[in-house]
């Protein structure tokens, strides 16, 4: 079946430092990546998202880049501050599927050291 | 407008016993999702609906059944609780064609 596997699973980093989390998914026609951040005890929120026939999305101090090729995507966060450590999820909504459903990688715990 | 809303907060159920957890939206979202959550696993789909009246099965159904009688709700239930079910529960929903989902503030649900 489909699936989405998101690295690493925890990363640490220095405030000001960049953070970059990387996930790679299984089905070739896949053609939605959205990026969740999800803060302690609250609900997962879309930071950014990118559509597969675009290589790369900037927002801020966020980015996602895309290799369709290679079947993987990842999110960088520039000049990190302490309110960027959350949970990351990744996902990815299969090409096939006009339901909307998404496979949501593992997460990624961030922190940003003051 | 409240988005997306769960009730209840929180619960503890003992095994064997049944709950019903009930997500409502306001946004005239036609797509509705189930997601558990647990630690190192990420969200998994448990069950969606595409609009009134029509359910489908996720990643990991089993357990569960789902309702959508209304289009603004979304029911998840559990006939016989086991403590495998303990978990966070979260509701989502969706504009057809649009994949951005909103997220619901989540159930805590706890078997003993």
């Amino acid at each position: 079946g489909e699936n989405v596997e998101q690295h690493p699973s925890t990363l640490s980093v220095q405030e000001g430092d960049s953070a970059v989390i990387k996930c790679t998914y299984s089905d070739s026609a896949s053609n939605y990546f959205p990026w969740y951040k999800q803060e302690l005890g609250k609900r997962p929120q879309l930071i950014i998202d990118i559509r597969s026939n675009v290589g790369e999305k900037k927002d801020q101090r966020i980015a996602v880049t895309l290799n369709k090729t290679a079947k993987h995507f990842s999110l960088h966060i520039t000049e990190t501050q302490p309110e960027d450590s959350a949970v990351y999820f990744c996902a990815a909504k299969g090409g096939s599927s006009n339901t909307g459903k998404l496979i949501f990688g593992q997460g990624t715990t961030l922190q940003v050291k003051p | 407008n409240a988005g997306v809303t769960q009730t209840p907060k929180f619960r503890v159920l003992k095994t064997g016993q049944s709950m019903t957890l009930l997500c409502a939206q306001d946004m005239n979202h036609e797509y509705m999702y189930w997601y558990r959550q647990d630690p190192g696993m990420g969200l998994r789909l448990i069950h969606y609906s595409v609009g009134e009246g029509t359910t489908a099965k996720g990643e990991v159904p089993d357990g569960y059944n789902v309702s959508r009688l209304k289009k603004q709700n979304f029911l998840l239930g559990l006939e016989s609780a086991a403590p495998s079910q303990t978990s966070v529960y979260f509701c989502a929903s969706s504009f057809q064609g649009s994949y951005e989902q909103y997220f619901g503030p989540g159930t805590r649900l706890t078997v003993t």
